[in-house]
């Protein structure tokens, strides 16, 4: 079985500020991991993803998350976030041959001006 | 890249109507499709796992009688939401497995905001 936790419901930051978003997982098997954005009333986008590696990657907006083993934590940063990245994101993990997806309960980003 | 359409974007039913919900990968074979339900502010909870020719695999506590999947085909997959009523307005994602040259991942639909009256 495997679950991820996101420690934080809702995180409001001002513009230009740096943010963190916690995840943790837990799986008895390796794990692929995921961070999705989703916009009001529409599907997921993928932000980045860790499936084998360096255990830092970057997505294209500027987001960057970190893969450790040890503390089973996959937190994405962004050292500075604009009024756009306003959103909720989603942390999730697949591992084993069934291919199953598990998100966690997600974390709204606000920025505000 | 690999693209899931998802219709309709939105519907309206009235209770005890049936809804089709249609998933379709537009430039990919999606041998398995996942469909998922979202409440308001809440995360995605898997209902069901389609594979193309067999029947689904539906998570515990989701009705399979009420939540009719059909992935007859590599493009296609369908969710049938029965006889609804308005506990099951709700929004509905459907997600396929991608792994182009060998990498891994997932596509998702644009979702299905179902709205039962």
């Amino acid at each position: 079985a495997q679950s991820v936790t996101q420690l934080d419901s809702q995180v409001p930051v001002f513009e230009e500020a740096p943010v963190e978003l916690r995840c943790n997982y837990s799986s008895s098997v390796s794990v692929y991991l995921f961070w999705y954005v989703q916009y009001p009333n529409q599907g997921l986008q993928l932000l980045l993803k860790y499936l084998s590696g360096s255990t830092l990657v970057e997505s294209i907006n500027g987001f960057e998350a970190e893969f450790n083993k040890s503390q089973t934590s996959f937190h994405l940063r962004k050292p500075s976030v604009h009024i756009s990245d306003t959103a909720e994101y989603f942390c999730a993990v697949s591992g084993g041959s069934n291919y199953k997806l598990t998100f966690g309960k997600g974390t709204l980003l606000t920025v505000n001006p | 890249g690999a693209v899931v359409s998802q219709h309709p974007s939105r519907v309206i039913c009235k209770s005890g109507t049936s809804v089709k919900i249609e998933c379709r990968s537009l430039d990919f074979q999606a041998t398995t499709m996942f469909w998922y339900r979202q409440f308001p502010k809440q995360s995605l909870m898997l209902m069901a796992t389609s594979n193309e020719g067999s029947k689904a695999t539906y998570e515990q506590g989701v009705e399979k009688d009420k939540f009719l999947i059909n992935h007859a085909s590599l493009t296609l997959s369908t969710l049938t939401v029965t006889s609804a009523h308005p506990e099951d307005s709700s929004f509905y994602i459907c997600s396929a497995v991608i792994r182009p040259g060998g990498d891994y991942g997932y596509t998702f639909g644009s979702g299905t905001r179902l709205t039962v009256v």
